[in-house]
C-alpha cells in the first residue's frame, strides 16, 4: 500500500512566479491537508480539502489556494511567489477530519524562491 | 486560539538513557494532543495520540506521554533511548473551535542520542 506521495521534491521559482504542488492521499483516505513547514519551525497548517471543497483554513492569504479532484488527490498552488515562502510543503492524509484521526504525511516538496 | 509550547529546542541524551521531551499547550476548548517524529528528509510520523480516557497514553517505539489537563501538559518519555530515535519531535494539539478542529504544531524538540 502506497502511502501519501507529493510531487516534486524539489523545486526552484523566483519571485513573482507561480507554482502548483501535488499530492495523492493513502489509499482510502477522502481528507487532504497541506501544511508548511519553514526552517527550524513546526509544520503551519495552510487548509483542509474533503469531497473536493475546501473545508478549514489557516491564517494563509489568498494567494495559497488549492483543488481536491474526485480520486481524493489534491493541488496547492501558490501565486505571486515570496521569498518568504521558502519551505518545505507538507501534504497530510486521514480518513475524514473529526480532529482526532491520525494524519498520514508525505516526504513533502522543498521550495526554494530566489 | 490554542497553542503550543515545547519548551526545550534540543535534549542531548546518552544512548539506553531515559528522555522526557516537554510539551505545554493553550487551548479554550477540549483538545486532541498528539506526538509526531521526524526523521531527516522525511514526513512526520505519529508516535501518539490522547482523545480521552487514560491519561497515560502508549504509542509506537517504547514512548509514552502523559496528559496533564491541570497543567496543561502533555509530555513524552522514554525508559531507554537508542540511537536510532535521534531525529525531530513534534507536539501537536486540535482544539474545537465553532465546529473546526484546526491542529497546531509546536516547534519541535531535536532529540540527540550519543553513543
Amino acid at each position: 500500500d502506497a502511502g501519501v506521495t507529493q510531487s516534486p521534491t524539489h523545486l526552484i521559482k523566483t519571485r513573482g512566479q507561480q507554482v502548483t504542488l501535488r499530492c495523492s492521499p493513502k489509499s482510502g483516505h477522502d481528507t487532504v491537508s497541506w501544511y508548511q513547514q519553514a526552517l527550524g519551525q513546526g509544520p503551519q497548517f495552510i487548509f483542509q480539502y474533503y469531497e473536493e471543497e475546501e473545508r478549514q483554513r489557516g491564517n494563509f492569504p489568498d494567494r495559497f489556494s488549492g483543488h481536491q479532484f474526485p480520486n481524493y488527490s489534491s493541488e496547492l498552488n501558490v501565486n505571486a511567489l515570496l521569498l518568504g515562502d521558502s519551505a518545505l510543503y507538507l501534504c497530510a492524509s486521514s480518513l475524514s477530519w473529526t480532529g482526532g484521526e491520525t494524519q498520514y504525511f508525505g516526504p513533502g516538496t522543498r521550495l526554494l524562491v530566489l | 486560539a490554542q497553542s503550543v509550547t515545547q519548551l526545550d529546542s534540543q535534549v542531548p541524551v546518552f544512548e539506553e538513557a531515559p528522555v522526557e521531551l516537554r510539551c505545554n499547550y493553550s487551548s479554550s476548548v477540549s483538545v486532541y494532543l498528539f506526538w509526531y517524529v521526524q526523521y531527516p528528509n522525511q514526513g512526520l510520523q505519529l508516535l501518539l495520540k490522547y482523545l480521552s480516557g487514560s491519561t497515560l497514553v502508549k504509542g509506537i517505539n517504547g514512548f509514552e506521554a502523559e496528559f496533564n489537563k491541570s497543567q496543561t501538559s502533555f509530555h513524552l518519555r522514554k525508559p531507554s533511548v537508542h540511537i536510532s530515535d535521534t531525529a525531530e519531535y513534534f507536539c501537536a494539539v486540535s482544539g474545537s473551535l465553532r465546529g473546526s478542529y484546526i491542529p497546531t504544531f509546536g516547534r519541535g524538540t531535536s532529540l540527540i542520542v550519543h553513543p
